[in-house]
């Protein structure tokens, strides 16, 4: 079955813009985590969807955002974007109930 | 809160030597191990993971072994590849917070 996929797979934006990345999980699963990767700060989770709620969210200021659709699609929004927010951001899926997830290939941000 | 230590490296071997990555935990109730593996210009992928004490996960000739005594994850394999340069990253899941909890991750490089 198809995979977790993530668009777009590079993205360079200007500082002060905002951006969506978007995440498509795996057929059937409900919970789509966001992650943000960075060389200096390692993995660091985002927020946690599950049938469209937000049920977890991480340390991260409101610049950052997400939703999730009823098809369990989910995007990440990030506003004002700062020089800092360049990352590879990673979107992973998993069933409800299983701690497995499944991680897509990711979001090249650079923020110029 | 729940955290995960492992070795920095960067850790560079020759081809056929003993691999071992330490990794060792905190975390509230009886979390989930893992160990996820990111390839240049990728996202993670799941290795191998266990769900409860002494539990040994396995996949593709590498082990680790739930040590609830020692807190402890530890990720070997018997004879490396080539193609087994990657980083690896110890994480949990299912401790006081829902998500995935990371290491920093281990940088392996495998020379011929």
């Amino acid at each position: 079955k198809a995979g977790v996929t993530q668009t777009p797979r590079y993205l360079i934006k200007t500082r002060g813009q905002q951006v969506t990345l978007s995440c498509s999980p795996i057929s059937g699963h409900r919970s789509v985590s966001w992650y943000q990767q960075t060389p200096g700060q390692g993995l660091q989770f985002l927020f946690e969807y599950f049938s469209e709620t937000q049920r977890n969210k991480g340390n991260f200021p409101g610049r950052f955002s997400g939703r999730q659709f009823s098809n369990s699609r989910s995007e990440m929004n990030v506003s004002t974007l700062e020089l800092g927010d360049s990352a590879l951001y990673l979107c992973a899926s998993s069933a409800a109930g299983d701690y497995g997830y499944t991680f897509g290939s990711g979001t090249r941000l650079t923020v110029v | 809160g729940d955290s995960v230590t492992q070795m920095e490296g960067p850790v560079t071997l020759s081809e056929e030597a003993f691999l071992t990555i330490n990794c060792t935990y905190t975390a509230t109730g009886y979390p989930s191990l893992f160990w996820y593996v990111q390839y240049p210009g990728e996202g993670l992928q799941l290795l191998l993971k266990a769900t409860k004490a002494d539990d040994k996960g396995s996949n593709k000739g590498f082990e680790a072994t739930y040590r609830k005594e020692t807190t402890s994850f530890h990720l070997e394999k018997g004879s490396v590849q080539v193609s087994d340069s990657a980083v690896y990253f110890c994480a949990l899941s299912g401790g006081s917070q829902g998500n995935l909890i990371f290491g920093k991750g281990t940088k392996l490089s495998v020379k011929p």
